[in-house]
């Protein structure tokens, strides 16, 4: 089974609103990162968090970390058309030598 | 700067044909992985290496699947013989690091097995 997932599995909103991800994992981890994808493209790295961080920004993202619940968010500030993608969290899980990625939640700005 | 270079960027074979993609790195990046991206199953690592060495290839689904990094600026992914099953987008990603750094993805392959 996955070791992120994300939620919702896909999640339409108006330009200019806020956009909320979320992402549950199994095990301990050592970070987290989430990355973005446009369609027909690779994936484009946004965030890394190390499991000591709560919180981290960039420009219009923010990112939570619960290590407790084992959760992190992504939240996007003032959505933009440019938004639309989808957008998938990455895990390494403790003792194991990669990262494994969540399904993705399918997220569309309509202007 | 060059990012990761895939190719073909599409490919449309037959099945049973021999199938090879290709992925040159971020210079100076010494860990390179290969994904399949399908809608059933998601992102799964096939492979990676780190300094031209396979570390991890549990992901690769059957013999029919190879991979190589003969050196630090080329890897192939080889299907031989091919299937209708193995219809999906392939990524290279590679970081200068290994899970604690950012991967940066290639555009992929998108490879149809008819």
């Amino acid at each position: 089974s996955q070791q992120g997932e994300e939620d919702p599995q896909a999640l339409s909103i108006q330009e200019g609103e806020n956009a909320t991800m979320n992402c549950s994992y199994k095990t301990s981890i050592n970070n987290l990162q989430w990355y973005r994808q446009n369609s027909g493209r690779g994936l484009v790295h946004l965030i890394l968090i190390r499991s000591n961080e709560r919180e981290k920004h960039s420009g219009r993202l923010r990112v939570t970390l619960d290590t407790s619940k084992k959760s992190s968010s992504l939240l996007i500030t003032a959505s933009r058309a440019a938004d639309t993608a989808s957008y998938f969290c990455a895990t390494d899980k403790e003792g194991a030598q990669k990262l494994v990625f969540g399904q993705g939640t399918r997220l569309t700005i309509n202007p | 700067d060059a990012g990761v270079i895939q190719s073909p960027r599409h490919e449309v074979t037959e099945m049973g044909q021999e199938v090879t993609l290709r992925c040159k790195p971020i210079s100076g990046h010494n860990s390179l992985f290969w994904y399949r991206q399908t809608m059933m199953r998601g992102l799964e690592l096939l492979i990676y290496f780190n300094n031209n060495v396979p570390i991890d290839d549990s992901g690769m689904p059957e013999d029919r699947f190879s991979a190589k990094m003969p050196n630090a600026s080329f890897s192939t992914l080889k299907i031989q013989p091919s299937e209708p099953r193995d219809s999906a987008v392939y990524f290279c990603a590679t970081t200068a690091g290994l899970l604690d750094q950012p991967q940066h993805f290639g555009d992929g392959t998108r490879l149809s097995i008819l």
